[in-house]
């Protein structure tokens, strides 16, 4: 089975503009839940999707948003980019709801200049 | 919300010994414990994990202890190897109304001198 797979894996934005990060879950996993990984905060939960349902949401402001498709691919949205933001975001699939084991995808590295 | 706490933050070990992480939680009704292992440029790797209702697993040289009384669990790997420098990190999940959510550790960077 192929793994996660997140796009793009690097990024390059300005403060103020906004961003659109996506990710393709293991094939048949249905949650697919994003973190935030920083030197100083580690690895920080951001919101968890399962069927199409956000079902958790982690302590961001609301610039910080996302969804999930019917084919269980997710997509997370930043909006006004600030330098802060820079960060490796990480995409984890699970086959279903509920402490199940989590499968991490490369991340998306975004740097806010 | 679930807090949880990882020492060391940084271990150095002589290729061949053990080394032995560990991690307390503070919300009991945590009750799923993975270790991840993540390497440089590389998205974390699950490499071993544990629910509340055993208290011990092990696989090849990783194993995994959990003491839920105290609130704690230990990664324990034997007889190091160079490819297992990286940075571990261990986390606790609630499931139910939690979902998926997992609350990491602040990670340790595991050192294996040849």
């Amino acid at each position: 089975k192929a793994g996660v797979t997140q796009t793009p894996r690097y990024l390059i934005k300005t403060r103020g503009q906004q961003v659109t990060l996506s990710c393709s879950p293991i094939s048949g996993h249905r949650s697919v839940s994003w973190y935030q990984q920083t030197p100083g905060q580690g690895l920080q939960f951001l919101f968890e999707y399962f069927s199409e349902t956000q079902r958790n949401k982690g302590n961001f402001p609301g610039r910080f948003s996302g969804r999930q498709f019917s084919n269980s691919r997710s997509e997370m949205n930043v909006s006004t980019l600030e330098l802060g933001d820079s960060a490796l975001y990480l995409c984890a699939s699970s086959p279903g709801q509920g402490a199940h084991e989590q499968y991490f995808g490369p991340g998306t590295r975004l740097t806010v200049t | 919300g679930e807090n949880v706490e990882q020492h060391p933050s940084t271990l150095s070990v002589q290729e061949g010994d053990s080394a032995v992480i560990k991690c307390t939680y503070s919300d009991s009704a945590s009750n799923y414990f993975p270790w991840y292992k993540q390497e440089l440029g590389k998205g974390p790797q699950l490499i071993i994990d544990i629910r509340s209702n055993v208290g011990e697993k092990k696989d090849q040289r990783i194993a995994v202890t959990l003491n839920k009384t105290a609130k704690h669990f230990s990664l324990h790997i034997t007889e190091t190897q160079p490819e297992d420098s990286a940075v571990y990190f261990c986390a606790a999940s609630m499931g139910g109304a939690a979902g998926n959510k997992l609350t990491f550790g602040g990670g340790t960077r595991v050192l294996v001198k040849p």
